[in-house]
């Protein structure tokens, strides 16, 4: 079955820092892959998702995230931290053969003044 | 576009007490989740429908919930009775069939048992 780690349950950067948020999969195939933003008391929002075709794929507010097949890793990354950004961070997989959408545990973000 | 709608937002009962949350998805999506979120933790899905026919329910504690979805629309899921490690947010999410299709989510229920 497949499943996602993301390292890291809390990444603080100072605001226009790199944010590098890490997710990693676990499946014999290469799965479709997503990251969404949760802010507070929020439901969950997509930011960025790939599916076939260029294996860097942005999103919106400014991020991007690289598919890298031979690392298992899909990690999302912002050049330059705003405050805004600052809210949980989950990365989620899918697979062909269903529809199931599982999660991973999460990376909440600070963004220090 | 109108979003998923879930209701109600907050609801807290005692232990051993019967709980139901209510979830619209959006119109013309035939993918509903119900997804389980304790405090710290990323979503975990609870049950999973296609049109009205379920998907998927492996993570579905059956001998206390329930979940439905009449018509292929609206959905409910069911506690009883609820313990106290049900306390969670409850969350719906619906989308287009197929894989890659973005899941659109709704603000969920926060459970709290006493």
């Amino acid at each position: 079955a497949q499943s996602v780690t993301q390292l890291g349950s809390h990444v603080s950067v100072s605001e226009g820092a790199l944010v590098l948020l890490r997710c990693n999969y676990s499946s014999s195939v290469p799965p479709y892959l997503f990251w969404y933003v949760q802010y507070p008391n929020q439901g969950l929002q997509l930011l960025l998702k790939y599916t076939t075709g260029a294996t860097l794929v942005k999103g919106i507010n400014g991020f991007e995230a690289e598919f890298k097949k031979s690392e298992t890793s899909f990690h999302l990354t912002k050049p330059s931290a705003h405050m805004s950004d600052a809210a949980e961070y989950f990365c989620a997989v899918q697979m062909d053969s269903s529809y199931k959408l599982i999660f991973g545990s999460g990376t909440r973000l600070l963004v220090r003044p | 576009e109108a979003g998923v709608a879930q209701s109600p937002r907050y609801k807290i009962i005692e232990k051993r007490q019967s709980v139901a949350f209510w979830c619209n998805p959006i119109s013309g999506h035939a993918t509903l989740y119900w997804y389980q979120q304790i405090l710290g933790q990323g979503p975990k899905l609870l049950i999973q429908f296609q049109n009205n026919g379920v998907v998927d329910d492996s993570q579905l504690p059956k001998d206390r919930f329930s979940a439905e979805r009449l018509k292929g629309v609206d959905s409910t899921l069911k506690i009883q009775p609820a313990k106290l490690e049900d306390s969670a947010v409850y969350l719906c999410a619906s989308s287009f069939t197929g894989t890659a299709n973005e899941a659109f989510f709704g603000q969920g229920t926060r459970l709290t048992v006493v």
